[in-house]
């Protein structure tokens, strides 16, 4: 069973609608959460991280976070041409980060 | 604030050679960094994790002597390539966690390393 795992998609939405990217985890001590976004032939950038159950909006990202589900995901509002990547959920594991495998996302004009 | 670098930022070489990666924390001090490796369109899996001043913890699966790890300042870490085959061409991306507060619940990322090996 993979640890941390992702849709790989790729999912496709159009301009301007919410873009949902989900995450789930296998860890069930797991604390912290981040979402990076991987364009073609770059390295990882964080969008946002998440350590409470709820819900943590940043600009037009909000990450939202249920433990009990073991469950992470990433809603883009007014999901633009320029989010089109790949998304990849990480779970700190003590000293280390464990990616998913990433969604792809493609935002059409 | 909490910028990483790595040298070079591509590289070919031939097979049997060796090639050295370098990785700095700009304007922090790194005590932890952290190696990864990503092949076409798979996930970051990581290799190795670095503590400055002392030996590198390896991954299950990762020869710690054909990927060799130098962590010997609070700023700079190296990942050398041994011996290098055609199957060790892959993106190779570092990362560095630092001990304030502002820098110790993040993984700051390098630009990464594309190695060719032909």
């Amino acid at each position: 069973q993979k640890e941390v795992e992702q849709n790989s998609g790729p999912l496709s939405v159009p301009e301007g609608a919410i873009a949902s990217l989900n995450c789930t985890y296998s860890d069930r001590g797991s604390q912290s959460f981040f979402w990076y976004r991987q364009y073609s032939g770059k390295s990882p950038e964080l969008i946002m991280f998440i350590y409470s159950n709820g819900d943590k909006e940043d600009g037009r990202f909000t990450a939202q976070l249920n433990k009990a589900s073991q469950y992470v995901s990433l809603l883009i509002r007014d999901s633009q041409p320029s989010d089109s990547a790949t998304y990849l959920c990480a779970v700190k594991h003590g000293n280390k980060l464990v990616f998913g495998a990433g969604t792809i996302l493609r935002v059409k004009s | 604030g909490a910028v990483v670098s790595q040298h070079p930022s591509w590289v070919i070489c031939k097979s049997g050679t060796s090639v050295k990666i370098e990785c700095r924390s700009l304007d922090f001090q790194a005590t932890t960094m952290f190696w990864y490796r990503q092949f076409p369109k798979q996930s970051l899996m990581l290799m190795a994790t670095s503590n400055e001043g002392s030996k590198a913890t390896y991954e299950q699966g990762v020869e710690k002597d054909k990927f060799l790890i130098n962590h010997a300042s609070l700023t700079l870490s190296t990942l050398t390539v041994t011996s290098a085959h055609p199957e060790d061409s892959s993106f190779y991306i570092c990362s560095a966690r630092g001990l304030a507060l502002s820098t110790y619940n993040e993984q700051f990322f390098g630009p990464g390393t594309r190695l060719t090996v032909l």
